[in-house]
């Protein structure tokens, strides 16, 4: 069975100063592998995901994720954080299997907070 | 597109009411997603559907939770009788078959007191 691990419950960091929420996981296989953002009072809302390719993602916001494959993580970061980024952040990751269909395994959550 | 749709926003009942809360997921989605939310379990998937089939509902606490969805754009779960102890956050969340990321509604805060 697949898992997702986040160590950290909460990360504390400066604004403008460079964050990283940190990943890991264990699948059977390749991995799908997903961060997604929770605001207060608000739905999981999409960050960025891995599927193949380039190890380092890009996505929404300025944040980008780098996958590694030997140490089996994938960890959120950005270079300069800001206040807006306070958030509860969650790694997921779905198995490439046949049938496997679309059910992704979260991750506990890593509150992050930016302070000025 | 409006996003996923969950009505309502808000519910509080009391125990033993049963309780409906609905989903409108995102046009053209194949999968429905149903989670629920809480400080002491944080986000478990209850039940999944894909092209309006459950799935997988191995998630579902007990007998007292069903869910079920008529057709493509609606979907429901049903707590009957409800506890205090299914007081929570449910999020529903749809996605497309080949992009495997899923868009959550904005989810309903049930409280049974």
């Amino acid at each position: 069975a697949q898992s997702v691990a986040q160590p950290e419950d909460q990360v504390n960091v400066a604004e403008g100063n460079p964050l990283t929420v940190k990943c890991t996981y264990s699948v059977s296989g390749n991995p799908y592998l997903f961060w997604y953002v929770q605001y207060p009072n608000r739905g999981l809302q999409f960050l960025l995901k891995y599927i193949t390719g380039d190890n380092l993602v890009k996505g929404s916001y300025g944040f980008e994720a780098e996958f590694n494959k030997s140490q089996t993580s994938f960890h959120l970061k950005k270079p300069s954080a800001l206040v807006s980024d306070s958030a509860l952040y969650f790694c997921a990751v779905l198995p490439i299997l046949t049938g496997g269909g679309n059910k992704l395994t979260f991750g506990t959550g890593t509150q992050l907070k930016v302070e000025l | 597109d409006a996003g996923v749709i969950q009505s309502p926003r808000h519910e509080v009942t009391e125990m033993g009411q049963e309780v409906t809360l609905r989903c409108k997921p995102i046009s053209g989605h194949d999968y429905l997603f149903w989670y629920r939310q809480t400080m002491m379990r944080g986000l478990e998937l209850l039940i999944y559907f894909n092209n309006n089939v459950p799935i997988d509902d191995s998630g579902m606490p007990e007998d007292r939770f069903s869910a079920k969805m008529p057709n493509a754009s609606f979907s429901t779960l049903k707590i009957q009788p409800s506890e205090p102890r299914d007081s929570a956050v449910y999020f529903c969340a749809s996605g497309g078959r080949d992009s495997y990321e899923q868009y959550f509604g904005p989810g309903t805060r049930l409280t049974v007191t």
